[in-house]
């Protein structure tokens, strides 16, 4: 089945610094990123949408200037967190689908847990 | 706008059969997940309706009805590895992006 790695699991960094998670899809070719955000006990809120070799789409409410996303490969995208602050420690979940696959399930990342002190 | 519901929390015995209902409103319905996700990991993918009825999966079943917007999860023969958090997921149009819900979150009690 579809393979999506993550990098870092975990990462702690100082207020102020930038942190780069990597997605990764293994075995298939990922035209679609997606990159999800999620508070303890709360569920999966979309932060952007991200297509190989164009701007990514951000929702409503999420800064594109501080969550930096790059998809510049068909099997690798990143999400950037510009200036952490502690208010973005969170788990960060990236998924994948490939070329006419939107009618299947999204397999996820097994997420990066952000601490930011 | 998309809006989904499903309970906050739930509580069922071990061996037991219990149901988790999703309500949601969208436009250009385009199929409906349940996700499992324990405490501290990524979700991992339970089933998929996009036409009307029961999916069967061995101790998992997953019902839709478009008309109504609404879906349930079925979990059999309850184990205690089953407590987890369950996440029902609607895609709309066909960007592949799915919308979750705020999940339910089961304790399974011997």
């Amino acid at each position: 089945g579809a393979v999506v790695s993550q990098h870092p699991s975990w990462v702690i960094c100082k207020s102020g610094t930038s942190v780069k998670i990597e997605c990764r899809s293994l075995d298939f070719q990922a035209t679609t990123m997606f990159w999800y955000r999620q508070f303890p006990k709360q569920s999966l809120m979309l932060m952007a949408t991200s297509n190989e070799g164009s701007k990514a789409t951000y929702e409503q409410g999420v800064e594109k200037d501080k969550f930096l996303i790059n998809h510049a490969s068909l099997t690798l995208s990143t999400l950037t967190v510009t200036s952490a602050h502690p208010e973005d420690s969170s788990f960060y979940i990236c998924s994948a689908s490939g070329p006419g696959s939107y009618n299947s399930p999204l397999h996820f990342g097994n997420g990066t847990r952000l601490t930011v002190t | 706008g998309q809006n989904i519901d499903q309970p906050t929390e739930m509580t069922a015995t071990e061996g037991a059969i219990v149901q988790i209902n999703c309500t949601y409103q969208t436009s250009g319905f385009n199929g409906l997940f349940w996700y499992q996700q324990h405490a501290g990991e990524a979700p991992t993918f339970l089933s998929y309706n996009v036409l009307d009825g029961l999916e069967e999966k061995g101790r998992f079943s997953s019902f839709l009805s478009r008309s109504k917007g609404y879906s349930y999860l079925l979990l059999k023969e309850l184990q205690m590895k089953d407590s987890a958090s369950y996440l029902c997921a609607v895609r709309s149009g066909n960007t592949g992006k799915l919308i979750f819900g705020q999940g339910t979150t089961l304790q399974v009690k011997p």
